[in-house]
């Protein structure tokens, strides 16, 4: 596609499920980010794949975060045990290069809400 | 801790005047400041950066302006338009680092 393409756009969970959040990048795009925005909040990244190689974890705030991206091209975020401070907006995003801002381009996003 | 901020969580300007906004910073380390906008239900989008060896940036009615002395930047829109409302983020970047980190946002409104 033209673009980040990210779903599911909208997920309701309820405390204590398991959520899996799918981006597809731009064709080609060597690295591609997650990061979570809460409401009111700027976005916070969580992390770094450079092809299929997690290159940086650091923001991903415990360990029922964890995400993948075998083939190096799409990626899942998955959330277990989801908890209500878990409720945000996921985005992701992709790059052709590293990380210098004006090339990263974002998806619309996966709006989390647990209840 | 937050390293980059936004202490106007909204503006409204009319159209035609000049809109600016603002940002903070507190890590001297950032080596690039970004500015993204935002509309509803949209992924945040680039705007215009600027180096931090440099003090001002333009790119048509988008102008920022960087004051490393102040931990500084501004971002200036003229004239502006009904189509620039929407919520603008500031981020910064340290060259090497795989991370923008971002303020919380300034939701701008152009009033026609």
């Amino acid at each position: 596609g033209a673009g980040v393409s990210q779903s599911p756009r909208y997920k309701v969970a309820k405390r204590g499920q398991d959520v899996a959040l799918r981006c597809d990048p731009i064709s080609g795009h060597v690295s591609l980010f997650w990061y979570q925005q809460a409401l009111g909040q700027g976005p916070e990244f969580l992390t770094y794949f450079q092809n299929e190689a997690q290159l940086d974890k650091s923001g991903l705030p415990s360990d029922r975060f964890f995400a993948e991206r075998p083939e190096g091209s799409v990626s899942t975020l998955k959330i277990q045990r989801t908890q209500q401070e878990d409720s945000a907006v996921y985005l992701c995003a992709s790059s052709f290069g590293g990380a210098g801002g004006n090339t990263i381009y974002f998806g619309e996003g996966s709006w989390l809400t647990v209840v | 801790d937050q390293q980059v901020k936004q202490n106007s969580p909204s503006l409204s300007v009319q159209e035609g005047r000049i809109s600016i906004l603002n940002c903070d910073y507190t890590n001297s380390m950032f080596d690039y400041f970004l500015w993204y906008k935002k509309y509803p239900a949209e992924g945040p989008t680039f705007l215009i950066s600027i180096s931090s060896i440099k003090d001002k940036n333009e790119d048509g009615r988008f102008t920022v302006f960087l004051n490393k002395s102040a931990k500084h930047l501004s971002l200036h829109i003229v004239p502006s338009q009904p189509g620039d409302s929407a919520v603008y983020f500031c981020a910064g970047w340290r060259a090497g680092s795989y991370q923008l980190t971002f303020g919380k946002g300034t939701k701008l409104s152009v009033i026609p």
